[in-house]
C-alpha cells in the first residue's frame, strides 16, 4: 500500500541518541527524506537521498534505509532538536509523493 | 539566496475556487520542479502537486479531479488552483523548490531544499 507509517511521539534525555523510524513499501526501492518542522514554521530538509546533508546542517543528524525501513539518527541530540519529524518517499510508479504522518520529538 | 513568496485569497466559502500563485526570487525556475504542499491545522503534510519549470504536472490522485498547477517562468512565479473547496481544504499552503538529486528510468527523485512560509486559507460559510 502507498503510505508510510511514523512513530506519532519519540522522547530523549538532552545529548543522547535517538532513532525515528519510517516504514512503507515505497522504500523498498526508493529514497526517503526527512524534514523538520518547528511551531510556526515551514519545514527544513535534514536528510535526503540515502544519507545526504543540506548545508548547515550539523553532522549529528543521518539517515539510513533497511528493507521497508527508513531511519532518521540524532547522535547527541540538543534543545534545538525538539521539533517535528516527517519522512517522505517518492513512489515514481505511480507518480506519487508520500508524506510520513510526522514524530514529535521531545528533548528531555 | 532562493526565496518563495505564497500569495492568494485566504477565506474563501465551501464550493468556491482557491487560487494561490508562488512567486520565486533569487534564482531560475529552470532545471528545477515546483511544488504545492498543505498542512491542516494541528495534522501533517500533504503533497498537493508538482510541475516542472517546462509546465509536466503531477498530482496526489485524491486531489487530482479538483487541482491544477501551472507554471509561468516568465514571472518566476507558479500557481495553484483547487476546485469545490470544503472545510477539508483549510490547511496552511506551502510552496517549495523540489530539487532533483538524482535520476533513474522510472524518473527523478528530489527533496525540498526552499520553502515558502506558508499561508492559511480557510474555508467557512
Amino acid at each position: 500500500s502507498s503510505e508510510l507509517t511514523q512513530e506519532n511521539a519519540v522522547s530523549v534525555a538532552l545529548g543522547q541518541t535517538v532513532r525515528i523510524t519510517c516504514q512503507g513499501d515505497s522504500l523498498r526501492a526508493y529514497f526517503a527524506n526527512w524534514y523538520q518542522q518547528k511551531p510556526g514554521q515551514p519545514p527544513v530538509s535534514v536528510i535526503y537521498g540515502r544519507n545526504n546533508r543540506p548545508s548547515g546542517i550539523p553532522d549529528r543528524f543521518s539517515g539510513s534505509i533497511s528493507g521497508n525501513t527508513a531511519s532518521l539518527t540524532i547522535t547527541g541530540a540538543q534543545a534545538e532538536d525538539e521539533a517535528d519529524y516527517y519522512c517522505t518517499s517518492r513512489d515514481n510508479s505511480v507518480n506519487l509523493l508520500l508524506f510520513g504522518g510526522g514524530t514529535k520529538l521531545t528533548v528531555l | 539566496q532562493v526565496q518563495l513568496q505564497e500569495s492568494g485569497t485566504g477565506l474563501l466559502k465551501p464550493s468556491e475556487t482557491l487560487s494561490l500563485t508562488c512567486s520565486v526570487s533569487g534564482g531560475s525556475m529552470r532545471t528545477y520542479y515546483w511544488t504545492w504542499i498543505r498542512q491542516p491545522p494541528g495534522k501533517g503534510l500533504e503533497w498537493i502537486g508538482s510541475i516542472s519549470h517546462t509546465g509536466n504536472t503531477n498530482y496526489n490522485p485524491s486531489l487530482k479531479s479538483r487541482v491544477t498547477i501551472s507554471v509561468d517562468t516568465s514571472k518566476n512565479q507558479f500557481s495553484l488552483r483547487l476546485t469545490s473547496v470544503t472545510a477539508a481544504d483549510t490547511a496552511v499552503y506551502y510552496c517549495a523548490r523540489d530539487y532533483p538529486f538524482y535520476y533513474d528510468n522510472s524518473g527523478y527523485y528530489g527533496y525540498f531544499d526552499f520553502w515558502g512560509q506558508g499561508t492559511l486559507v480557510t474555508v467557512s460559510s
